[in-house]
């Protein structure tokens, strides 16, 4: 199946200082993504969608100044994390979709990429 | 907006034994998919299983599988002869075709253990 890659797996920051969260499609092209934050035991939040050439969507309360998200080609979007502080401690996971068109499947599919730690000191 | 309720936080199974976790989502929308996905200790989420709306058929594969009520909005998800690989976190999702395609709304999941 399709695999989603991040970078890096882990992250250790001073607080202020920014992170930047990459996801790639290896096998396939993405036009959107997704990134998703997810709390110990806790369920995935959408944080926003991130599109292809475009400006990514945010979900309510998520602060796009905060989260940069930038989705410069059909196989990596980034997540920059700007102005860290502890609060955003967490772990960042992204998925993309690999749409129907071409695959000979009549559905979406979703792949999740490994997910991200990120720890602020 | 979705809403995705799984109203068990922890349930646990005996080896060999079968166990069901529940799902119930409220939407407006007709066509949609819904899928139970699997987040083992590594935190790589793992698709289990998917279910198209507009089937009445129950999807399964291999020793899981769905009980999809579309009327009553529930979609439960029954694992049989529970292996200790089987020991994660299980997530409910929903996710509408259009437009958005592929954004999934989750459910708070449910941590289950497989005693050996």
């Amino acid at each position: 199946g399709a695999v989603v890659s991040q970078h890096p797996s882990w992250v250790i920051c001073k607080s202020g200082t920014s992170v930047k969260i990459e996801c790639r499609s290896l096998d396939f092209q993405a036009t959107t993504m997704f990134w998703y934050r997810q709390f110990p035991k806790q369920s995935l939040m959408l944080m926003a969608t991130s599109n292809e050439g475009s400006k990514a969507t945010y979900e309510q309360g998520v602060e796009k100044d905060k989260f940069l998200i930038n989705h410069a080609s059909l196989t990596l979007s980034t997540l920059t994390v700007t102005s860290a502080h502890p609060e955003d401690s967490s772990f960042y996971i992204c998925s993309a979709r690999d749409p129907p068109e071409g695959s000979g499947r009549a559905w979406d599919t979703q792949y999740f990429g490994p997910g991200t730690r990120l720890t602020v000191l | 907006a979705q809403t995705v309720t799984q109203s068990q936080p922890e349930m646990s199974v005996q080896e060999a034994e079968t166990v069901t976790l529940s799902c119930t989502y409220d939407t407006s929308e007709n066509n949609y998919y819904l899928f139970w996905y699997k987040q083992p200790p590594s935190r790589q989420m793992i698709l289990v299983i998917r279910q198209e709306a507009y089937k009445q058929q129950n999807a399964t594969e291999n020793r899981f599988s769905v009980n999809f009520q579309k009327a009553a909005k529930s979609f439960s998800l029954k694992i049989s002869d529970s292996q200790l690989g089987d020991t994660a976190m299980y997530f409910c999702a929903f996710s509408i075709t259009e437009p958005s395609a592929g954004k999934s709304t989750f459910g708070d999941g449910t941590t289950l253990t497989v005693k050996p």
